[in-house]
């Protein structure tokens, strides 16, 4: 079965660049979501196909996606981005997700 | 405003049954692809079942044969009928909108609690 696989943790300042990857095989034949979850509450979508923003995401919010990686980058990082980030593709009509990375702003 | 309002969760034990509820509002239903993502307490996101606007249904192999995955447009709602139920599909169960055209998660409910246990 197909495998997204991401770090566990990435610390990053406030106001810095943070940027979390996601590795599977060639998943840059195929689309990437991120999705943000913040304690207590459930996933937000912030990156649909690998770099468009839904609306009410801010702008900092960015992805993209090539060769056998995605990266969700967060220009400017503030403390309010401190969460869980999961990516996401298909695979053969099936979702997969990656196991999730802590984002911790400090 | 896009709600999608999970119900049915509770205590079941091994080899039991289950079946959850997801009503659905603010939004043309049947235009839509819905799924059921849950997450065991203080682990990842495991997708479990998808069922299409045809009425197609998709599962992992972690439940297929056991989930059963329906829907009734009429009704806004669609469900999950879990059988032979294991201690590890203790886990939040969360409903989810699937956009068909760009095959998109784009909304979750806040989820029902199941917890297999004798």
């Amino acid at each position: 079965s197909y495998e997204l696989t991401q770090p566990p943790s990435v610390s990053v300042s406030p106001g810095q660049t943070a940027s979390i990857s996601c590795s599977g095989d060639k998943l840059g034949n195929k689309y990437a979501w991120w999705y943000q979850q913040k304690p207590g509450q459930s996933p937000v979508l912030v990156i649909y196909q690998d770099m468009k923003r839904p609306s009410g995401i801010p702008e900092r919010f960015s992805g993209s996606n090539s060769g056998n990686t995605a990266t969700l980058t967060i220009s400017g990082t503030q403390p309010m981005d401190e969460a869980d980030y999961y990516c996401q593709a298909w695979d053969s009509s099936t979702v997969v997700f990656g196991g999730g990375t802590k984002l911790t702003v400090l | 405003e896009v709600q999608l309002v999970e119900s049915g969760g509770g205590l079941v034990q091994p080899g039991g049954s289950l079946r959850l509820s997801c009503a659905a509002s603010g939004f043309n239903f049947s235009n839509y692809d819905m799924h059921w993502v849950r997450q065991a307490a203080g682990k990842g996101l495991e997708w479990v079942s998808g069922i299409g606007t045809a009425g197609d249904t998709y599962y992992p192999g972690s439940v297929k044969g056991r989930f059963t995955i329906s829907r009734e447009n009429a009704k806004n709602s669609f469900y999950l009928q879990m059988d032979g139920l294991r201690a590890g599909d203790t886990a939040v169960y969360y409903c989810v909108r699937g956009v068909e055209a760009t095959t998109t998660i784009d909304y979750w409910g806040q989820g029902t609690l199941v917890t297999v246990s004798s």
